[in-house]
């Protein structure tokens, strides 16, 4: 089974709200991402975790804080966020070393 | 810099017809390459691979992609289009290295009409 779950697909809020988004795997991957994708972009890169531990912060705002409770959970952290940080969220996990990554269906959210 | 070049922001092809996405890459060592489909509003599907060997890579759908280690190339092919094809496709770069990051083209929007 190579499925990426997340929740919720959609999410409007406020610039002052806290929210956080969430994402499974039951793959056994060791590595978890999350991505921010604006329309008719490519995904952009924004953490990598490896054994449930930070390795990677491509410079993203401290209003988004990424959290790995365990080896299948990985969470980010919305808080005073801006209404240009409006994009699909994607996260994905990859087997440590080839790194094939297989990718949630994505949170939608919208900042007013 | 390491960069992956998608030149063609869309493809039309007639359903039926073969279709091609291309993909150039510059990347220092064997990188790992990658295609991937978007579909409105999803996430990114896995497509195929190629890591070594062979250099004509079958996937999923009927997709393949052909390397050219000579052309740094790592086009997407498919012998007959269907019109549920139709979809954005990005080629991806993964440098051997422990950093297993996805450097990715600027997409290819893909239509294919009945």
């Amino acid at each position: 089974d190579t499925e990426v779950t997340q929740t919720p697909k959609h999410l409007v809020m406020g610039m002052t709200n806290k929210k956080s988004l969430k994402c499974e795997q039951h793959m056994g991957h060791r590595a978890m991402y999350w991505y921010k994708q604006k329309a008719k972009k490519p995904p952009e890169l924004m953490f990598v975790y490896s054994y449930e531990k930070l390795s990677i912060n491509e410079s993203v705002p401290s209003r988004f804080s990424p959290e790995c409770p365990n080896s299948s959970l990985l969470n980010l952290h919305l808080h005073a966020l801006q209404p240009e940080d409006s994009a699909l969220y994607l996260c994905a996990s990859s087997p440590l070393g080839e790194g094939t990554q297989y990718f949630g269906p994505g949170t939608r959210l919208l900042v007013l | 810099a390491q960069s992956v070049a998608q030149p063609e922001d869309q493809v039309n092809v007639a359903e039926g017809n073969p279709l091609t996405v291309k993909c150039t890459y510059s990347v220092s060592g064997n990188p790992y390459l990658f295609w991937y489909v978007q579909y409105p509003n999803r996430g990114l599907q896995f497509l195929l691979k190629y890591i070594t060997g062979d250099n004509l890579v079958k996937g999923s759908y009927g997709f393949e992609a052909e390397f050219n280690k000579s052309q740094t190339s790592f086009h997407l092919k498919k012998p007959s289009a269907l019109v549920s094809d139709s979809a954005l496709y990005f080629c991806a770069v993964s440098k051997v290295d422990s950093s297993y990051k996805l450097i990715f083209g600027s997409g290819t929007r893909l239509l294919v009409r009945p």
